[in-house]
């Protein structure tokens, strides 16, 4: 699996648009781009995941770059009930490898 | 939204008894389930891969025998921590992997404190 890089923590400011950023700068052509959150003692979240185009939920938007090899994920406008645990992963579309594995995340602490 | 129900949410008991922990997707079929295991302050640790109607496959590290994993339909799997010991104290979480949309979703989870 391609692994990925987070920064360990971030704030934002409660109704402002928070970016998480993620690198994967090894990502293979077939893997996707999976982000989920937890919050605080409960199991995770499912919010978005994309290939190579843009993404847009109800949830959030997955900005792709151009060669894949980074993301960001951006909820618009964060409330309170934001503040999580948010994990990028990758994996591949196929085969048995397919499983989901959790880095650290980025710890979003959204400020009132 | 897809929904994975787990039960119980919390357990306590003694070291040397056995738990059975349930998960189920509610609204879709699974033919694949996974069981992580969290201790605090630690991300998740994918302990095994289940699928329906065959052998789990287990994580390096993670004892078969100990861990039992059954996935005998395409909603249900169980995790059975067998003589259960205080290190096995820990948040058990499933989830599955929705066999049209290969998205998996997680079980709210549950807490094991072994005395």
């Amino acid at each position: 699996d391609a692994k990925t890089t987070q920064p360990t923590s971030m704030d934002c400011a409660e109704g402002r648009a928070a970016n998480l950023p993620c690198n994967h700068s090894t990502i293979s052509g077939n893997e996707y781009v999976y982000w989920y959150r937890q919050i605080h003692s409960q199991g995770p979240q499912y919010i978005i995941h994309g290939l190579k185009n843009n993404e847009t939920n109800e949830m959030a938007s997955l900005i792709i770059t151009e060669d894949r090899k980074s993301s960001t994920l951006i909820l618009p406008h964060a409330t309170l009930r934001d503040t999580a645990v948010y994990y990028c992963i990758v994996r591949p579309s196929s085969g048995s490898a397919r499983q989901l594995t959790f880095g650290s995340g980025t710890q979003l602490t959204v400020l009132p | 939204g897809a929904v994975v129900s787990q039960h119980p949410s919390w357990v306590i008991c003694k070291s040397g008894t056995s738990v059975k922990i349930e998960c189920r997707s509610l609204d879709f079929q699974a033919t694949t389930m996974f069981w992580y295991r969290q201790f605090p302050k630690q991300s998740l640790m994918l302990m095994a891969t289940s699928n329906e109607g065959s052998k789990a496959t287990y994580e390096q590290g993670v004892e078969k025998d100990k861990f039992l994993i059954n996935h005998a339909s395409l909603t249900l799997s169980t995790l059975t921590v067998t003589s259960a010991h205080p290190e096995d104290s820990s948040f058990y979480i499933c989830s599955a992997r929705d066999n049209y949309k290969e998205t998996q979703y997680f079980g709210p989870g549950t807490r094991l404190l072994v005395l």
